[in-house]
């Protein structure tokens, strides 16, 4: 049951930027809960890409930044490289049902 | 560096219980500092959150899961437990250990590779 919404594709040609919409609502990003990002390549575990709305772990690309604005999040790839075709998920924490937490419902990100 | 790795079975028929458990190496399970989550993935389709255990054995589950989850800890190991009761073809999936700091700012940060488990007769 994903309560985030995200889209389900986005594309661009090396080196364009996209970006990726995560929408939530007051129980969650607008609870100001943080928005974390994960990056999963095909056939492997989901890695953190962004942490606290808009930090990178160690290791990361600077071509990955993070933003949050109300009940929303956003990711934007710039400069994209064809080793950035990948899932990526948006996830935060949600107070109803008493708390869990929450991951989007997914983009696939394709260099064309 | 730390690791963790899902281990158990990979069939499970239906309305059986599904039991993995996760082994955790490069830091301990008794840390204060996080928590130890279960979160499965259906092929194709998106991530689900189960639940989490802390080192005293404290617990959340997913509120859609809850009355057939248990997490259970074994400090002595070094690991952490998943029990999922009456399992139907809806929980075929591929099972993900991973650890959360407590503090709720930085995201899941170790996860392990994931173990498909299979639910048919």
């Amino acid at each position: 049951q994903s309560v985030l919404t995200q889209p389900p594709s986005v594309s661009g040609a090396p080196g364009q930027t996209v970006t990726i919409s995560c929408t939530g609502t007051s129980s969650n990003i607008g609870a100001d809960y943080d928005v974390h990002w994960y990056q999963q390549l095909p056939g492997s575990a989901p890695k953190l890409l962004i942490f606290g709305n808009s930090y990178r772990p160690s290791g990361v690309p600077d071509r990955f930044s993070g933003s949050k604005s109300g009940t929303s999040a956003s990711l934007a790839i710039t400069g994209l490289q064809p080793e950035d075709e990948a899932d990526y998920y948006c996830q935060s924490f949600d107070s109803s049902l008493g708390g869990l937490y929450v991951f989007g419902t997914g983009t696939k990100v394709t260099v064309l | 560096q730390v690791q963790l790795q899902e281990s158990g079975p990979g069939l499970v028929k239906p309305s059986q219980t599904l039991s993995l458990s996760c082994t955790v190496s490069g830091a301990s399970i008794i840390s204060s500092s996080h928590y130890w989550n279960w979160i499965r993935q259906p092929a194709g389709k998106g991530l689900e959150w189960i639940g989490r255990i802390y080192t005293s054995g404290s617990t959340k589950y997913n509120p859609f899961l809850k009355n057939r989850v248990t997490i259970s800890v074994d400090t002595s190991k070094n690991q952490f437990s998943l029990k999922l009761t009456s399992v139907t073809a809806a929980d075929t999936a591929i099972y993900y250990c991973a650890r959360v700091p407590t503090s709720g700012r930085l995201g899941f940060d170790y996860w392990g590779l994931g173990t498909p488990v299979a639910v048919s007769s």
